[in-house]
């Protein structure tokens, strides 16, 4: 089946610091990319949807300014969580849709845990 | 927005039974999905459904797309014990041919006991 990375895996860094987290689709060409985030215990939350060549769509309460989505080709996108605050801590997943692939279906990456000290 | 109700929130059962699960939406999605989470790992697909009254299977997992597109169930038959883990369904307003976020249901988390 198709796969997508996401690197880091695991975070930690100190508040007002910027973190970076890469999505990659090793083996399909993504046009759509979508970024989730999820606390513990709970569901994932869709927070934008990231079309290359063009700017994210984000979702009502997520701040553009705050999750820096860049989805310069169409087998990479990244999320940078700038001046990151502990509230930001949490686990993001990014997903994958690339047209011809059948149906509707996203593929996840492995998820990003990011620890803000 | 648009909610996932999905139920139970978890499951204690012994080996070998069969569990059932559902979801339901207080608006129409197009496309019904269910996914299985592992602990720090991201959602893994289960089986995809895309047509209304539609029922698919994966193995011992059957799932149907509700007639009224607004529910679906899913079905583990014979459990084992790696069927442990976190289980959530997502619903998508296309049908197909295009791509839209999944808005996914609060997760059921199973558990087995040998």
């Amino acid at each position: 089946g198709a796969v997508v990375s996401q690197h880091p895996s695991w975070v930690i860094c100190k508040s007002g610091t910027s973190v970076k987290i890469e999505c990659r689709s090793l083996d399909f060409q993504a046009t759509t990319m979508f970024w989730y985030r999820q606390f513990p215990k709970q569901s994932l939350m869709l927070m934008a949807t990231s079309n290359e060549g063009s700017k994210a769509t984000y979702e009502q309460g997520v701040e553009k300014d705050k999750f820096l989505i860049n989805h310069a080709s169409l087998t990479l996108s990244t999320l940078t969580v700038t001046s990151a605050h502990p509230e930001d801590s949490s686990f993001y997943i990014c997903s994958a849709f690339g047209r011809g692939m059948g149906g509707n279906i996203q593929y996840f990456g492995a998820g990003t845990r990011l620890s803000v000290l | 927005g648009q909610q996932l109700n999905q139920s139970p929130q978890s499951m204690f059962i012994q080996e070998g039974e069969d569990v059932s699960m559902n979801c339901t939406s207080s608006s129409i999605f197009n496309t019904w999905l269910w996914y299985k989470q592992d602990p720090g790992e991201g959602p893994v697909l289960l089986i995809a459904l895309y047509k209304a009254g539609e029922l698919t299977s994966n193995g011992r997992l059957t799932a149907q797309f509700g007639i009224t597109r607004k529910d679906s169930f899913l079905n583990i038959s014979a459990s084992i014990p790696s069927d442990v883990g976190i289980y959530f369904c997502a619903g998508q307003l296309g049908s197909g041919g295009g791509a839209d976020g999944l808005t996914f249901g609060k997760g059921t988390h199973l558990i087995i006991q040998p």
